[in-house]
């Protein structure tokens, strides 16, 4: 069966600070690969994909940036974080059309 | 104006009552989805759509291609049922299959 892994659960890190979220995928081979965020009072947003090890798309310009160094791991950075870095960060895969989530990370930078 | 719009935003019923959800979104589409998110804030995957009517329990999915809506139903619902709700696109030649998301109806179902 396939399984997706996140972690942290949870982050409190201080303006400035860095920034590793990771993810990682069991069961499947070569998925697509998406980190989303959850601001709060907002919908979620697709923030990075990836279709393959080192390749990777951004939907918007942000503070944060996203890695694929093996093929069921990806990785959501930043070097300094900001405060309207906080939120909650899914990850989530693709097989036949319909996505499968993490359990998130939930983010808050003060 | 974003291209996937849901409503109601807030919607409290009682048990067993017959619940409505609509989403109507502006671009083509590859499929549509519903998502349910709980209050911890893990997301399930409830239905993909392309065409037509799925069904599975109490949930049914519809969607109208034609006039770019879809709605999801609850039969006799119940206080577990309550949760977030969230629709969400595939955007014809967006990225990878990546969504794009309604801003969620927050259901409560009280006993």
């Amino acid at each position: 069966s396939q399984t997706i892994h996140q972690w942290p659960a949870t982050l409190v890190q201080p303006v400035g600070s860095p920034l590793s979220l990771e993810c990682t995928v069991e069961g499947t081979s070569n998925p697509n690969l998406y980190w989303y965020r959850q601001a709060a009072g907002r919908g979620l947003q697709l923030l990075f994909y990836s279709v393959g090890i080192g390749q990777i798309s951004s939907e918007v310009p942000q503070n944060l940036s996203a890695s694929r160094p093996q093929d069921r791991q990806f990785i959501l950075s930043s070097k300094k974080l900001l405060l309207s870095d906080s939120g909650f960060y899914l990850c989530a895969w693709n097989r036949v059309e319909t996505q499968y989530f993490g359990p998130g990370t939930r983010l808050l930078v003060l | 104006k974003n291209e996937v719009e849901q409503s109601p935003q807030n919607l409290t019923a009682q048990e067993g009552e017959f619940i409505t959800i609509n989403c109507s979104y502006s671009v083509g589409i590859s499929a549509l989805h519903w998502l349910q998110q709980h209050p911890g804030g893990g997301i399930v995957s409830l239905f993909m759509l392309s065409s037509g009517k799925k069904k599975h329990g109490r949930l049914i999915a519809t969607i109208n291609i034609q006039e770019k809506h879809s709605s999801l139903h609850i039969t006799a619902s119940h206080p577990r049922d309550s949760a977030v709700y969230i629709c969400a696109a595939s955007i014809r030649g967006g990225g990878a299959d990546g969504l794009t998301f309604g801003k969620g109806t927050h259901l409560i179902i009280q006993p």
